[in-house]
């Protein structure tokens, strides 16, 4: 079974800063994904980043990217120029990249609180 | 487009009475369907997933149940629910041969057992 672990339940950063959220995980699969969703106060899920394990390079969504350390199983979130629509809960999430019943499958960590102040 | 949709939106119900959220899956067939519960603001546990119609693999011994009558519609249901099924239930389909893999997720149900 997988594991998840966000060692921050909540982080501040100022406006404008860079923030930095850890994950690491325990896993024996070779082939997997790993994800960044963000929750903000309406709840809702969005997916911040996606980093396929195959892949050596760090993956960048804009002001988003990772650091992806497969050796290591972390996956750290970088935030940068942090804006205040950034304030949310923050998950990092598992997925085997595999076929059949198990494909899929979500394991999250519990989370870490931003709050971006002005 | 593919859109999911969940409701309701929140729910009050008393301890022992019966529960039934919904849940579909618009603009594609034959999706990965999942329920997850969040409990206390924290992290998100897998409840049940179904590959198919009529087929619910459940992930935790608990109070509820799920059925998948179609193809695109997800269902959570209790008999009689405790005061420990309070929490925020999602919905999420993961589209299959994706070559861009990510679960997407309705916009939730906030259950309050009283």
């Amino acid at each position: 079974a997988q594991t998840v672990t966000q060692s921050q339940p909540e982080m501040s950063v100022q406006e404008a800063e860079t923030v930095t959220l850890s994950c690491t995980y325990d896993t024996s699969e070779n082939n997997y994904y790993l994800f960044w969703y963000k929750q903000p106060p309406s709840r809702q899920m969005i997916l911040v980043i996606r980093q396929e394990a195959y892949k050596q390079q760090n993956a960048t969504e804009n002001r988003f990217s990772v650091n992806f350390q497969k050796a290591a199983k972390s996956f750290s979130l970088k935030i940068s120029d942090s804006q205040l629509g950034d304030t949310a809960m923050y998950f990092c999430a598992f997925m085997k990249n595999a076929g059949g019943t198990s494909y899929g499958k979500l394991t999250f960590g519990q989370g870490t609180i931003l709050t971006v102040h002005p | 487009s593919q859109t999911i949709h969940q409701w309701p939106a929140t729910l009050v119900q008393p301890v022992g009475s019966p529960l039934s959220l919904e849940c579909t899956v618009e603009g594609t067939s034959n999706p990965n369907l999942y329920w997850y519960r969040q409990a206390a603001g924290r992290g998100l546990q897998l409840l049940f997933y179904s590959v198919g119609i009529g087929q619910i693999s459940s992930e935790v011994p608990q109070n509820l149940s799920a059925s998948r009558p179609q193809d695109r519609q997800f269902i959570l249901s209790s008999k009689k629910l405790l005061l420990s099924d309070s929490g925020f239930y999602l919905c999420a389909w993961v589209p299959l041969l994706s070559l861009n893999t990510e679960a997407f997720f309705g916009q939730g149900t906030r259950l309050t057992v009283v």
